[in-house]
């Protein structure tokens, strides 16, 4: 069986802290791809990364850093130095190879207070 | 401008009411998806269609119809709705439905069963 969980409901910060949101999933194949994505109060899901599992790079854009461990099946997100733009709900997910679903996490809602 | 346009934004049908949401992507996708998104709970994947072929329906009520009369056209026909269906429903298009390929969102349609 696929999971993913996202064990942060809610994380409130103040503007210009760091934050890591975590992501631990759960899956059998030896194939498979991880997802973040970003919904702001419009309600469009943003994409923001993708990581195949035979690629452990960790990845820096910006603000935004992905640290993923294989050994721990986790694929955490790190916002350095919050904006309050920032403020949204996160969410990861995982694909298998085998069945091409998307399986979602709940979410984890960030509020990036000024 | 967003790739993946849903419309109506928001809508109030009674339980007795027919009516349609409707996708429509302009990223030259195959594949479309509807997920359904409530409160408290992760992203529910409703139907996937692959080419214009439906390959997935997740156990979805039959008060709930999909249409797909193309690759960049996605209706979601509903009717005899229950209060408990009222949530987000977002549309999604992919390149492909599996692998390496990531899903893009439109803004969701907030439906409302009075």
């Amino acid at each position: 069986a696929q999971k993913v969980t996202q064990a942060q409901t809610e994380i409130s910060v103040v503007e210009k802290e760091d934050v890591t949101l975590d992501c631990v999933y759960e899956t059998r194949d030896t194939t498979y791809y991880l997802f973040w994505y970003k919904q702001p109060p419009s309600g469009e899901l943003v994409f923001l990364i993708r990581r195949n599992s035979f690629d452990e790079q960790n990845e820096i854009s910006g603000r935004y850093s992905w640290n993923f461990q294989k050994s721990t099946s986790s694929f955490n997100f790190t916002i350095t130095a919050s904006q309050v733009v920032d403020s949204a709900v996160y969410f990861c997910a995982l694909r298998s190879s085998n069945t091409g679903k998307l399986i979602f996490g709940q979410g984890t809602t960030l509020q990036v207070k000024p | 401008e967003t790739g993946v346009t849903q419309t109506p934004r928001h809508l109030v049908m009674g339980m007795t009411n027919k009516k349609s949401l409707k996708c429509e992507q302009h990223l030259g996708h195959n594949a479309m998806y509807w997920y359904k998104q409530s409160a408290k709970k992760p992203l529910e994947l409703m139907f996937v269609y692959n080419f214009k072929e439906q390959t997935e329906n997740n156990s979805v009520p039959s008060r709930f119809s999909p249409e797909c009369p193309n690759s960049s056209h996605l209706f979601l026909h509903l009717h005899t709705l229950q209060p408990e269906d009222s949530a987000l429903y977002l549309c999604a298009s992919s390149r492909l439905t599996g692998g390496a390929t990531e899903a893009f969102f439109g803004q969701g349609t907030r439906l409302t069963v009075v």
